[in-house]
């Protein structure tokens, strides 16, 4: 199995400028997590989908970010416009369907903006 | 709602010595509980989990977990660390709900370092 895939790897980018994290979840997981860690504030969940829909994005932190989940093989994340807060790792994610399967994780997107 | 919180942000032990890393939670329902190890620039991987089947967990790399109701608890052990252990470990609560399970909510994350 090819595991959580995500791209961009590492991306740096200028302040104002819009960001586009992309995701392939492993095949047959129906739920899928995007993540952001930082120093300050640790793992942060900041939106889920389950069969491709949003269930809660209240840990979106501002109106400058969006996801989307158009099929089951590919989500994306959105910053518009970037700022140099956004600077951290964004993790991609995917479980089957209970609470008590794994939830495993990609390798992340480096993101800094200058 | 669900927290975890990790005691102790950094743990040094030797070579050889026991590893005890500590998690307690808080949970308004009955807890699936993880822990994940993080190597340096990488992503998250799985150790151990508690699915309310044994409540004592063993995990990879020698790694167990013990879950403890009436403490709040899942501390993970390892019986001797090794060089290879240093790394970062969180430990995470998740929940099922009416429609299916939520996210994982993570502890803060515990650095440890192996002294040789």
């Amino acid at each position: 199995d090819a595991g959580v895939i995500q791209s961009p790897r590492h991306e740096v980018t200028e302040m104002g400028q819009e960001v586009t994290l992309r995701c392939k979840p492993i095949s047959g997981h129906d739920y899928l997590f995007w993540y952001r860690q930082t120093m300050m504030r640790g793992l942060e969940l900041l939106i889920y989908f389950n069969n491709n829909v949003p269930i809660d994005d209240s840990g979106m932190p501002e109106d400058r970010f969006s996801a989307k989940m158009p099929n089951a093989s590919f989500s994306t994340l959105k910053i518009q416009p970037s700022e140099p807060r956004d600077s951290a790792v964004y993790f991609c994610a995917s479980s089957p369907g209970t609470a008590g399967n794994t939830i495993y994780f990609g390798e992340g997107s480096w993101l800094t903006v200058v | 709602a669900q927290s975890v919180t990790q005691l102790g942000s950094h743990v040094s032990v030797s070579e050889g010595a026991l590893v005890l890393l500590r998690c307690n939670y808080s949970s308004s329902v009955p807890p699936y509980l993880f822990w994940y190890v993080q190597y340096p620039n990488q992503g998250l991987q799985l150790l151990l989990k508690y699915t309310s089947a044994a409540t004592l967990v063993k995990g990879i790399n020698g790694f167990e977990a013990e879950f403890k109701k009436s403490e709040t608890s899942f501390h993970l052990t390892k019986p001797s660390a090794h060089m290879s252990d240093a790394a970062e470990y969180f430990c995470a609560v998740r929940a099922a709900t009416r429609g299916g399970a939520d996210g994982l909510t993570f502890g803060k994350g515990t650095h440890l370092i192996i002294q040789p």
